[in-house]
């Protein structure tokens, strides 16, 4: 079995700072990894995901992860957030075999401050 | 492509009650999966499904079932509602070919049970 561990349950931050956020899975065999985005009252977007080949991802809106095999991570960065990003972030992994079914993480709160 | 709907957005039942979530999918999608998100926990899986007349439990599937009649369907019913029932459910659709780990979220169901 798989387990995902989110570092931080909220992270506050000021418009156009940096901010990364912070996954770590725990896994016998090989996983896919994904990071989620849950605006406000609404359903899960994919931002980005790891199958395979180069460990930085980049993804949509300007963010971009890296997969650490040693380290079992799989940070969430941007190098400037913009108001918009105000949400909350889901890592999630899933084995190549399992249907597509995913285990997440506990969740991240982003809050962009002007 | 309406993509992944559900119904109803809210609900409010009382202990005890019985009713049924609705989710289709016109993606023409192999996978489908029920998830429950609670704060703190992010989400979980609930029962999914890999074809018409294939179903399986996921983590948590204690008070809930499900059938696949149909490729675009895939209902989840709630028999005797608990308070510990109380949740945000997603129902997820996932492709069995092509882009086979991108999974689509639909908006959600509120259910509130008092």
């Amino acid at each position: 079995a798989q387990s995902v561990t989110q570092l931080d349950s909220q992270v506050p931050v000021f418009e156009e700072a940096p901010v990364e956020l912070r996954c770590n899975y725990s896994s016998s065999v090989s996983v896919y990894l994904f990071w989620y985005v849950q605006y406000p009252n609404q359903g899960l977007q994919l931002l980005l995901k790891y199958l395979s080949g180069s460990t930085l991802v980049k993804g949509i809106n300007g963010f971009e992860a890296e997969f650490n095999k040693s380290q079992t991570s799989f940070h969430l960065r941007k190098p400037s957030v913009h108001i918009s990003d105000t949400a909350e972030y889901f890592c999630a992994v899933s084995r190549g075999t399992s249907y597509g079914k995913l285990t997440f993480g506990q969740g991240t709160i982003l809050t962009v401050h002007p | 492509n309406a993509g992944v709907t559900q119904t109803p957005k809210f609900q409010v039942l009382k202990t005890g009650q019985s009713m049924t979530l609705q989710c289709a999918q016109d993606m023409n999608h192999e996978y489908m999966s029920w998830y429950r998100q609670d704060p703190g926990m992010g989400l979980r899986l609930i029962h999914y499904s890999v074809g018409a007349g294939i179903t399986d439990q996921g983590e948590v599937p204690n008070g809930y079932n499900v059938s696949r009649s149909t490729t675009e369907d895939f209902p989840l019913r709630l028999l005797s509602a608990a308070p510990s029932q109380t949740s945000v459910y997603f129902c997820a659709s996932r492709s069995a070919s092509g882009d086979k780990e991108t999974q689509y979220f639909g908006p959600g169901t509120r259910l509130l049970v008092l």
